[in-house]
């Protein structure tokens, strides 16, 4: 019953560092996508993938890459931290077709500090 | 613009009191509506979701309704108990075939014994 797993759950960067954070998804959705989180706001699309080779852009997508190579998988690289990109940061997966596609299942989140 | 108001912002109620979250939406055309529900520190968990045609759906002490017309829902929480403490989030999906979708920037819900 793993779900959606998000490592690392805490992480602190410098200005200008580089790190990806891992999402993984065990349910065999198609779908999976990136948010942000900040403080009295609600959730913002990054970037979303609807299959293994497939991404593209959501509402916030500049300063971060992703890449699909498994349907398993999609981390989230930040090329340049940058302190407005602190902030908690979830992966959510869903199935593409049927009801099911609209119930969207979230990671635990990661939290990051960028100094 | 698509766009989702939740209020109250913040609540604050005793245990075992009910309470009612409200949702405004002008996302168009709708496909459909989530409620969510977030614990500090963790990810949000789907309570509820309802399409055009529902007008109500339960899941335990957790009620929503839509009204379509109107554009509004609402979560009416029963009997309420310390651990419904937490964030509610409501959710608009698009009804295009590219329907993304929109999230509401929650309620804050504390239940005090």
């Amino acid at each position: 019953n793993a779900g959606v797993t998000q490592t690392p759950k805490f992480q602190v960067l410098k200005t200008g560092q580089s790190m990806t954070l891992q999402c993984a998804q065990d349910m065999n959705h198609e779908y999976m996508s990136w948010y942000r989180q900040d403080p009295g706001m609600g959730l913002r699309l990054i970037h979303y993938s609807v299959g293994a080779g497939i991404t593209d852009q959501g509402e916030v997508p500049n300063g971060y890459n992703v890449s699909r190579s498994t349907t398993e998988d999609f981390p989230l690289r930040l090329l340049s931290a940058a302190p407005s990109q602190t902030s908690v940061y979830f992966c959510a997966s869903s199935r593409t077709s049927g009801i099911a596609k609209n119930i969207q299942y979230f990671g635990a989140g990661t939290r990051l500090s960028v100094l | 613009k698509n766009q989702v108001e939740q209020s109250p912002q913040s609540l604050i109620i005793l245990e075992g009191k009910n309470c009612t979250l409200q949702c405004n939406y002008t996302v168009s055309p709708f496909s459909n509506l989530r409620w969510y529900k977030q614990d500090t520190g963790r990810g949000p968990v789907s309570l509820t979701i309802m399409t055009f045609s529902e007008n109500t759906k339960s899941n335990g002490r957790y009620t929503a309704t839509l009204d379509a017309d109107t554009k509004q829902s609402s979560l009416h929480i029963t009997a309420s108990q310390l651990s419904d403490s937490a964030s509610y989030i409501c959710v608009v999906r698009g009804g295009t075939n590219a329907g993304k979708s929109t999230f509401g920037d929650g309620t804050t819900l504390t239940v005090k014994p």
